[in-house]
């Protein structure tokens, strides 16, 4: 089967370092992706990894580890607006090349 | 447009009604998806079209729901005899192509409401 586990919620202050891991679990793997979601609004796209090894986007990076199953988006210097929820979400490389998403890590960022 | 736009931003119907779901994706995407995501869920996978084709329909939930895709463009996505539990939002997404690290855009959804 295919599925993805990560946090339900996590809580941080405002300048803080925040982790947001994910687990999954596919047939096939074709790459590990990370939206953002505010609420009300649309999924958005932040990083994407195929490869072993961390991906820098300004204050986000996300890691991969394929032997592990596992990957994380990293959030540096915390702010106010970053408080949303988080999705991984993976491309199942089998079949229709469907993506599966996490049931969303919702981040709060405290003042 | 700029964006993908999906039509209508809300829908109110009674069950057993039929109800059709519009997207229209950025310009030159040739990748086309629709998910369902229910309130405070994760986004639910339903479809993907690679140009108009379908590779794979085994997420549609049921067979009262049906997609297609004409021209590369625009999707329709219908549900034949609504239920209450087909109460959702329906996302649209469009990326250039189906590579896996292409970024998926998505529409703002169809919040569709069923009495």
């Amino acid at each position: 089967g295919q599925s993805l586990e990560q946090p339900s919620e996590v809580t941080a202050v405002e300048g803080a370092i925040v982790q947001i891991n994910c687990t999954y679990q596919t047939s096939g793997f074709y790459g590990l992706s990370w939206y953002q979601q505010h609420d009300g609004g649309a999924p958005t796209f932040l990083s994407y990894n195929a490869l072993d090894g961390l991906e820098e986007t300004g204050r986000f990076s996300s890691f991969l580890s394929r032997s592990d199953s596992y990957g994380y988006l990293l959030l540096q210097e915390l702010q106010m607006k970053d408080s949303a929820s988080y999705f991984c979400a993976v491309r199942d490389s089998t079949g229709g090349f469907k993506t599966i998403f996490g049931a969303g890590t919702r981040l709060f960022v405290k003042a | 447009g700029a964006g993908v736009s999906q039509s209508p931003s809300n829908k109110v119907t009674e069950k057993g009604k039929d109800v059709e779901l519009r997207c229209d994706p950025i310009s030159g995407h040739t990748a086309l998806y629709w998910y369902r995501q229910s309130l405070g869920q994760g986004l639910e996978f339903l479809i993907y079209f690679q140009g108009n084709s379908a590779p794979d329909k085994s997420g549609l939930p049921s067979d009262r729901f049906s997609a297609e895709r004409t021209g590369g463009s625009v999707s329709t996505l219908t549900i034949q005899r609504t239920q209450q539990e087909d109460s959702a939002v329906y996302l649209c997404a469009s990326s250039l192509d189906g590579a896996g690290g292409q970024p998926q855009h998505f529409g703002d959804g169809t919040r569709l409401s069923i009495l």
